[in-house]
């Protein structure tokens, strides 16, 4: 199975500041002929489901605020929530999906505020 | 809109079976493979399983397999997990994810229910 490993485990940002998440695998999930990155991530908030953000890596799902956006290519990936609201805490998770039917995800990076 | 409703979890005695089912409402349910995702408590996420769109093809983590059955049943916009020789391990929140696609490959989770919670205890 493919590893992901998200880096920091908890991170606490001050209101209206940058927060940045990091994401390795353990091999790339990048798929040459479509050269898309297999790469999603997710916002779950305290005792709520979770929540699609971005996927192949940068796409941003509909209704996803601009001020969260995803990068990077084969093996690291980087989520950036531009400047920090409150309702922005919660725990995020990377998952790749190039690993067919056999999805992993991050251990999870808990964002708080500052 | 999106809805998926989990029910059926709850607390089991080890080696016991319990089914889940998850109720799916706001979009045409027989187009779309359908997964279930579980999150122990305090920890993060593991897929369990996926169902193609038309119920033919079904796949399993290797935690489960042999023992979890995914099923559907789209004359009723519903999602099922048989769950047999229940461990401690199992003892989980057990949500049903919506897939962007038909049939299961390489693909993310693009909505996802509230869960149910299942408690593997004596």
């Amino acid at each position: 199975d493919i590893v992901m490993t998200q880096s920091p485990d908890s991170l606490a940002v001050s209101l209206g500041e940058r927060a940045t998440i990091n994401c390795k695998s353990s091999q790339s999930v990048l798929y040459s002929p479509n050269n898309k990155n297999y790469l999603a991530w997710y916002q779950q908030k305290p005792g709520q489901p979770p929540k699609l953000l971005i996927y192949w890596a940068s796409t941003r799902e509909s209704g996803v605020p601009d001020r969260f956006s995803g990068s990077g290519s084969g093996t690291d990936f980087t989520l950036t929530i531009s400047s920090l609201q409150a309702e922005d805490v919660a725990v995020y998770y990377c998952q790749q999906y190039y690993t067919t039917r056999q999805n992993t995800f991050g251990q999870g990076t808990k964002l708080e505020i500052k | 809109q999106v809805q998926l409703v989990e029910s059926g979890g709850g607390v089991v005695q080890p080696g016991r079976s319990l089914r889940l089912s998850c109720a799916a409402s706001g979009f045409t349910f027989s187009s779309y493979a359908m997964h279930w995702v579980r999150q122990a408590p305090g920890k993060g996420l593991e897929w369990v399983a996926v169902i193609s769109y038309s119920g033919e093809n079904a796949y399993y983590a290797a935690s489960v397999k042999g023992r979890f059955t995914i099923s559907r049943d789209n004359s009723k916009n519903t999602l099922y997990l048989q769950m047999d020789s229940l461990t401690s391990d199992d003892t989980a929140v057990y949500y049903c994810a919506k897939s962007p696609y038909g049939d299961p490959g390489a693909e993310y989770f693009q909505y996802w229910g509230q869960g149910s919670l299942v408690t593997v205890s004596s």
